[in-house]
């Protein structure tokens, strides 16, 4: 176990509605990164959070946004979903902004229908 | 070109068998390279890390990074049915983001 969580594990919404997933970091991690895994690929980058401000951001519309708070925890919103946002959300966490190991939560699987 | 190029497989081994994995690179500005380890229906687990050229051994597992031919592998000796997963490579630019390969799926038949 990596000490970082994430809910709900499943959702499914439709598409134009909106999505909220968290995160909750390991103890003591303050930077935290979202990837997007959809079926049969490899994570991609969606954005970063160091100390609650974004600080690198992926190739992802502005719909994608995100939050992160003072005790590291982390939202990750998607507004007006699209089919291909069908995908795994993936949060990260690490103890600073260098390149210190990422540990990941299990996942959020969201569907959009 | 994408970034990082991986064959999706899946790759068929028998128990014990060793087994090699396999990424290219085309931004000769990468410097730290992993492998990371996915079960199905689970988040990513770390395996390797290493940042120079040459190998790097933990156990089972060797990682091998080549930067003049911009490529690295991993090789499991031993395989066993457990080590049956996806493994993506993946390489962190410096700027603290990770680029990932496809994943690689691996099946170990007893």
């Amino acid at each position: 176990e990596t000490g970082v969580t994430q809910s709900p594990t499943h959702l499914i919404k439709t598409r134009g509605q909106q999505v909220t997933l968290r995160c909750s970091s390991q103890s003591g991690h303050n930077t935290v990164s979202w990837y997007q895994q959809a079926l049969g690929q490899g994570p991609q980058f969606i954005f970063q959070y160091y100390r609650e401000e974004e600080n690198g951001r992926g190739n992802f519309p502005p719909r994608f946004s995100g939050l992160q708070f003072p005790n590291y925890s982390s939202e990750l919103n998607v507004n007006a979903l699209e089919l291909d946002d069908s995908a795994l959300y993936l949060c990260a966490s690490r103890p600073g902004q260098g390149t210190d190991t990422q540990y990941f939560g299990p996942g959020t699987r969201l569907t959009v229908l | 070109q994408k970034e990082v190029e991986q064959d999706p497989g899946p790759l068929s081994v028998p128990e014990g068998a060793i087994v090699s994995l396999n990424c290219t690179y085309s931004n000769s500005a990468f410097q730290y390279f992993m492998w990371y380890r996915q079960y199905s229906r689970k988040g990513p687990e770390l395996l390797m890390y290493t940042y120079s050229s040459g190998n790097k051994e933990d156990g089972r597992f060797t990682a091998q990074v080549d930067k003049s031919s911009k490529y690295i592998s991993l090789f499991i000796r031993d395989s066993q049915p457990s080590d049956s997963a996806t493994y993506l490579c993946a390489i962190d630019s410096g700027y603290s983001t990770l680029t990932f390969g496809k994943g690689t799926m691996l099946l170990v038949s007893p």
